[in-house]
Formats: structure tokens, C-alpha cells, sequence
């Protein structure tokens, strides 16, 4: 079975600092994917960054980018220069190379302060 | 740009009573998922389907549920026979292809309440 593990419930920051969202996982698989997806207050779930675990290389999109651990099954979220946009739950999300079905952390909700 | 929509959202049914809750994917998109969120607890994943046919399901996915694409815009979830415990977010997504290499697209959600 595989498990996501967010274990920081609410974060907050200032506008234009910088902050880390943490995700823990397990599995068994060795190719699988790892995601971070955003759902603004009354707004859909959208897509923030996707990691491929044979990949290397930590994914980088613009102001975002993840610290991804294969060996201690971590997937950390990093937020620069943080913008008062940016206030949103963020999940972590886990799928099996084979399958098509998400498993998702608890979600942590960031508040960006001005 | 696309957006997945959800009808309605909000909805309000008895125990025992059957609910009908309406997605409409984006339109170029072959696959379909359903979630559900109970409050304060985790994103679950329901089914997912593909080709008029159910292509994955979880444990949660019983006998009293059931999922159905009747025309060629729409996707629906129907749940047989409401229990409180149903009681939770509904998100509907789709996406282009399958498996990680496609982004999914999630709706707004529909909150039911049963009571």
C-alpha cells in the first residue's frame, strides 16, 4: 500500500520570503510519480509540479521546485519569493508508474502574510 | 482556458435517498476519475474510466456506486443509497492520456450532505 505523509497541517509566510512544504511517502514501487497540487480557498485542484522517481534531477517550475530524497522517500515542496497568490492548500500527491490513481497527503495550508 | 465543471455544487439528500452528481470533463480529454474528500481527511480516490468502461476502482468503490457517461459531454457518479458516511467532497477530473505523464484536472467539487 502506499502512503503520503504531510505533517506540517498549516504554514504561513511572509510576502516574498521563502518556504518548504514537507511529504513523506512509502512504497514499494521503484517507478512511480510524485506531484504537488494547489486548491486555492473555494477554487479546483491545479497541478503545481510533477516529479518522475527515475529522474535525478529535481523539477523546477519557475518559483517552485521540489527537493525530491528517493532513498529517504521524501518530496519537499520549495516556495520562493512567495506571493499573497500563492495562499492555497497544497497537496501531495503519489502514483504508481502503472497505475492512474492518486494518493494523497493530509494537505497543508499555506496563509502568505503581507 | 478548459475547466472541468461540477453540478451542483452543493447538494443536500436524505439517507437512503439515490444522488446524481454531474461532471463535465474537459472536451478533448478520454479519461475520467472520480474523488472524494471527507471532511478533515484525505483526497480519495474512488475510479477511474475510460472507453465507456470503469479501467480502475478502490475499495471504496462498493456496490452502491456507480459511474456512467451518457452522452458525450457528460460524467456522472451515482450513488444508489445514501448513508451519512457519504457525507464529503466529490471532485470529478480528466485528462488527456493516462498515468502520470498527463496532468489531471480537477473540478471544483460538489459537497453533499446527507442527512
Amino acid at each position: 500500500a502506499q502512503t503520503v505523509t504531510q505533517s506540517q497541517p498549516e504554514m504561513s509566510v511572509q510576502e516574498a520570503e521563502t518556504v518548504t512544504l514537507s511529504c513523506t511517502y512509502d512504497t514499494s514501487e521503484n517507478n512511480y510519480y510524485l506531484f504537488w497540487y494547489k486548491q486555492p480557498p473555494s477554487r479546483q485542484m491545479i497541478l503545481v509540479i510533477r516529479q518522475e522517481a527515475y529522474k535525478q534531477q529535481n523539477a523546477t517550475e519557475n518559483r517552485f521546485s521540489v527537493n525530491f530524497q528517493k532513498a529517504a522517500k521524501s518530496f519537499s515542496l520549495k516556495i520562493s519569493d512567495s506571493q499573497l497568490g500563492d495562499t492555497a492548500m497544497y497537496f501531495c500527491a503519489f502514483m504508481k508508474r502503472t497505475g492512474n490513481q492518486f494518493y494523497f497527503g493530509t494537505g497543508t495550508s499555506l496563509t502568505v502574510i503581507p | 482556458e478548459p475547466e472541468v465543471t461540477q453540478t451542483p455544487s452543493h447538494q443536500v439528500t436524505q439517507m437512503g435517498q439515490e444522488v446524481i452528481l454531474r461532471c463535465v470533463p474537459i472536451s478533448n480529454h478520454l479519461y475520467f476519475y472520480w474523488y472524494r474528500q471527507i471532511l478533515g481527511q484525505k483526497v480519495e480516490f474512488l475510479v477511474s474510466f475510460y472507453n465507456n468502461e470503469i479501467s480502475e476502482k478502490s475499495e471504496i468503490f462498493d456496490d452502491q456506486f456507480s459511474v456512467e457517461r451518457p452522452d458525450g459531454s457528460n460524467f456522472t457518479l451515482k450513488i444508489r443509497s445514501t448513508k451519512l458516511e457519504d457525507s464529503a467532497m466529490y471532485f470529478c477530473a480528466s485528462s488527456e492520456g493516462v498515468r502520470g505523464d498527463y496532468e489531471q484536472y480537477f473540478g471544483p467539487g460538489t459537497r453533499l450532505t446527507v442527512t
